[in-house]
């Protein structure tokens, strides 16, 4: 079945510093691919997307490349701030909005002044 | 924007008790889920429903039942509260077409005793 693997946390970086969270995934056919965030004391937000191979999602900063020969959805943003100290899941569903949403199990980044 | 509400934020109930978990969303979205969220485990899904009066069970809907009277309502429901359960649920909707894009709720904490 459809599994998602993410690199465990926490993460701990300094401000202004590089992140990467890796994210790699097993699916049947062409699934679309998601991080979502989730702040603290909140639900989860998306945070991006990509539909098809080779698709960039990007938001606030992050961004991520959809890249099929690898089965990876990997997060990266140039320079973390406190504020985007949060749980971070990768996901993964089918084509329609009715397919359930496989989650990864989470990676928390703490971002320090 | 879409707004999807929880009941509850937080809930102390006791061990045998009948639990209501309500979720309502407003954009008319034909697809609700229920997860919960435990550490180190990530999102799980429970019951999920693409219609009225419709719903699919998820990957541990033990001990769990819902109710789809409305499509803009869905709730989770636990027969007979046991102290395995305390964790946090978290509602989602999504439009049935397109990639699977779900919106979240702000979550309801479940304490168990």
């Amino acid at each position: 079945g459809n599994s998602v693997t993410q690199m465990e946390g926490p993460v701990t970086l300094s401000e202004e510093a590089f992140l990467t969270i890796n994210c790699t995934y097993t699916a049947t056919g062409y699934p679309s691919l998601f991080w979502y965030v989730q702040y603290p004391g909140e639900g989860l937000q998306l945070l991006l997307k990509a539909t098809k191979a080779d698709d960039k999602g990007s938001n606030k900063g992050f961004e991520a490349t959809y890249r099929k020969e690898t089965t990876s959805f990997h997060l990266e943003k140039g320079s973390v701030q406190v504020s985007d100290s949060a749980v971070y899941f990768c996901a993964l569903s089918g084509r329609s909005g009715n397919t359930p949403l496989v989650f990864g199990k989470g990676t928390r980044l703490s971002v320090i002044a | 924007d879409v707004k999807v509400t929880q009941s509850s934020r937080y809930l102390v109930k006791r061990t045998g008790e009948k639990v209501f978990l309500e979720c309502v969303q407003d954009m008319d979205h034909e697809n609700m889920f229920w997860y919960r969220q435990d550490p180190g485990l990530g999102l799980r899904l429970i019951y999920f429903s693409y219609d009225v009066k419709m719903k699919e069970k998820g990957d541990i809907p033990e001990g769990y039942s819902v109710s789809r009277e409305k499509k803009e309502r869905f709730s989770l429901i636990l027969e007979s509260a046991s102290t395995n359960q305390t964790s946090m649920y978290l509602c989602a909707s999504s439009l049935d077409r397109g990639p699977g894009t779900q919106y979240f709720g702000p979550g309801t904490r479940l304490l168990v005793l």
